[in-house]
């Protein structure tokens, strides 16, 4: 099945200790991107990539990295999470760029950061 | 900068009443203009988007440039339509990135 999947699912963690949250498509995609979605905020791009080894900056990219060494996964990688990167993660892609192709979307990853 | 405003957080109509979401929006350049919905217990999935002229489960939204919005309309409300639903925006200075509203939660009642 066509999909993308995003793991762990719910993670519960500590202030500091370093963690990364895995995507990964089957559909051939060049296009990936990482999103969090708080309430009342909608959904907010924190990094995206158009191709293997190819990434940029979206509206909310501090204290997240990301790296696109294989075109099927795109991890997020928190390396000193703090209580504010509590949120829901939802990872995202498409055949190319999203303005001509349909995003599709992860199942969410619940981050509770203490 | 881009930005996407959707002013109602919560919304309900009855069934066979007409919907409309509101979405406007800030930007700068040429934005494309998307809707997404999610469903209960379902991913986040598109809806329709400006540059297609497409019209998806009874939705249509026109692209208003002089009042910048983007409003989603269908004429007579289902109950299944009951969903979050986000505006959203690309391009203008790069069409890479995204920018989301916060969402309406439609509620479609018996």
């Amino acid at each position: 099945e066509a999909q993308v999947t995003q793991n762990p699912r719910y993670l519960i963690t500590v202030t500091g200790k370093k963690l990364t949250v895995t995507c990964s498509q089957n559909m051939n995609h060049e296009y990936m991107s990482w999103y969090r979605q708080d309430p009342g905020l909608g959904l907010r791009q924190i990094y995206y990539s158009m191709n293997v080894e190819v990434t940029d900056k979206g509206d909310v990219p501090e204290g997240y990295k990301v790296s696109r060494k294989e075109k099927r996964n795109f991890p997020l990688i928190l390396e000193s999470p703090s209580p504010n990167q509590t949120s829901l993660y939802f990872c995202a892609s498409s055949l190319g760029t999203p303005i001509y192709n349909e995003q599709f979307f992860g199942p969410g990853t619940r981050l509770t950061v203490l | 900068a881009q930005r996407v405003t959707q002013p109602e957080k919560l919304l309900s109509v009855f069934k066979g009443a007409p919907v409309e979401l509101k979405c406007n929006y800030s930007y700068s350049g040429s934005p494309e203009l998307f809707w997404y919905v999610q469903y209960s217990r379902q991913r986040l999935q598109l809806l329709l988007r400006h540059i297609s002229r497409e019209s998806i489960k009874g939705f249509t939204a026109d692209l208003n440039k002089g009042e910048t919005s983007f409003h989603l309309k269908k004429p007579f409300a289902q109950e299944e339509d009951s969903a979050m639903y986000y505006c959203a925006l690309s391009g203008g200075d790069n069409f890479n990135k995204f920018y989301f509203g916060s969402g309406t939660k439609l509620n479609v009642k018996p």
